[in-house]
């Protein structure tokens, strides 16, 4: 079974620090994404990732960055955290696009950000 | 763009049949996939479909109209434990990328 692991499960932080979030999969999957997952708003995606170094932003980009130095890794990096970025932060991976997209999700970061 | 619409919640009771419909807007199209995910927990794949018809696994079947944009979700033989949120989500023009609804919370009663 494929596997996708998030770092933590709860995460508190204060305004300004700067957070990051890991992830880890275990498939040799290629593609990476990072969503963040609010009431009412459904999944909305931040950034993915087809390759080591490659990234491509999302539909929610600004305030975050991410890093893939190795296939199995994908970072996403909170520079300054805001209030406004207390959310559930869920990572995916996927293999190479077939045209059927599966995506392996882990179970979630519940960030909140003080 | 790309954009999806479900309804936000519905409810059910045990052993009925229910229907989650997603209408979406895509300038192309690439097929419509669902996701199951549990309170707390994280989204499963359901299923996908690439064409117009009825793809069926088990007690669920999934309904696509591309000529509509819009597909449905069928639930038979409702479970308790099938209560959770039912997500539609779209392939994007860059492979491998999901845009998703916003979420339906399926509530079954007893």
């Amino acid at each position: 079974d494929v596997k996708v692991t998030q770092s933590s499960r709860y995460l508190v932080k204060r305004t300004g620090e700067k957070v990051f979030l890991e992830c880890v999969q275990d498939m040799d999957h290629e593609n990476m994404f990072w969503y963040r997952q609010d009431p009412g708003l459904g999944l909305r995606l931040i950034y993915f990732s087809y390759d080591v170094k490659m990234k491509e932003k999302g539909d929610i980009p600004e305030g975050y960055s991410v890093s893939r130095e190795k296939k199995e890794r994908f970072s996403l990096i909170l520079e300054s955290a805001s209030t406004n970025q207390t959310s559930m932060y869920l990572c995916a991976s996927s293999p190479p696009s077939e045209g059927n997209e599966k995506l392996f999700f882990g179970s979630g970061t519940q960030l909140s950000v003080l | 763009g790309q954009s999806l619409e479900q309804p936000s919640e519905v409810t059910a009771v045990e052993g009925a049949i229910v229907q989650i419909n997603c209408t979406y807007q895509t300038s192309g199209f690439y097929g419509l996939s669902w996701y199951q995910q549990h309170d707390g927990g994280a989204p499963t794949f359901l299923s996908y479909n690439g064409l117009d018809g009825l793809e069926e696994t088990g007690r669920f079947s999934s309904f696509l109209s591309r000529s509509d944009s819009y597909g449905y979700l069928l639930l038979q033989e409702l479970q308790m434990k099938d209560s959770a949120s039912y997500f539609c989500a779209l392939p994007g023009n860059q492979g491998g990328k999901l845009i998703f609804g916003q979420g339906t919370e399926l509530s079954v009663k007893p």
